[in-house]
């Protein structure tokens, strides 16, 4: 079974100051990787996604993620955070084939100030 | 696209009564759709799978006769919590799969059931 593991629990940064959120899945296979944002009171949304290629993805708002294969590691990045990345951000993993759900970290909460 | 809607955004209801949450596929046929719990500070947790016309899989600890899914069209699926008591509060989200789109799941704005 996949597991995702985050390592912050709540990051408090200044506005400007660069970020960069842990995430560590385990699995024996190939995966594919998602991060989403929660922003207060606001669904789920997809910030990121890795299914082949490229292990830098670039996503949306100027985020961006790398995926270390020999790390199992998907860390999310952002060279300069504003007050309105004020969030909740989960990574998720699920198996690259075959209609399998996916699984949650138990999230980052992300707090900037000004 | 891909836009999922829930139905309530929030309920209260009594102790022992039976409260049902739709999910829609607004714009899409959703062949599996996902319902999540997510606990207050904590990750969203996997309750169950249902893939249209078939029974829902659900996940170890989750109990089938108390959270009855019904998956019966390509764009609606129903969360059904039987005999609700407060501990069932929590914040229940679900999630589509495109047949077309990869492994991509859209989320729906999630239903806060608060039990009496």
């Amino acid at each position: 079974a996949q597991s995702v593991s985050q390592h912050n629990h709540h990051v408090i940064l200044s506005e400007a100051a660069s970020l960069e959120l842990g995430c560590n899945y385990s699995y024996g296979g190939t995966v594919n990787l998602f991060w989403y944002v929660q922003y207060p009171g606001q669904h789920l949304q997809l910030l990121l996604k890795y299914f082949s290629g490229d292990p830098l993805v670039k996503g949306i708002k100027g985020f961006e993620a790398e995926f270390i294969k020999s790390k199992f590691s998907f860390n999310l990045r952002k060279p300069s955070v504003q007050w309105s990345d004020t969030a909740e951000y989960f990574c998720a993993v699920n198996e690259h084939s075959g209609n399998t759900p996916l699984v949650f970290g138990k999230g980052t909460r992300l707090s900037v100030i000004a | 696209g891909a836009v999922v809607s829930q139905h309530p955004s929030r309920v209260i209801c009594k102790s022992g009564t039976s409260v049902k949450i739709e999910c829609r596929s607004l714009d899409f046929q959703a062949t599996t759709m996902f319902w999540y719990r997510q606990f207050p500070k904590k990750s969203l947790m996997l309750m169950a799978t249902s893939n249209e016309g078939s029974k829902a899989t659900y996940e170890q600890g989750v109990e089938k006769d108390k959270f009855l899914i019904n998956h019966a069209s390509l764009t609606l699926s129903t969360l059904t919590v039987t005999s609700a008591h407060p501990e069932d509060s929590s914040f229940y989200i679900c999630s589509a799969r495109v047949a077309n789109r990869g492994n991509e799941q859209f989320f729906g704005p999630g239903t806060r059931l608060t039990v009496l």
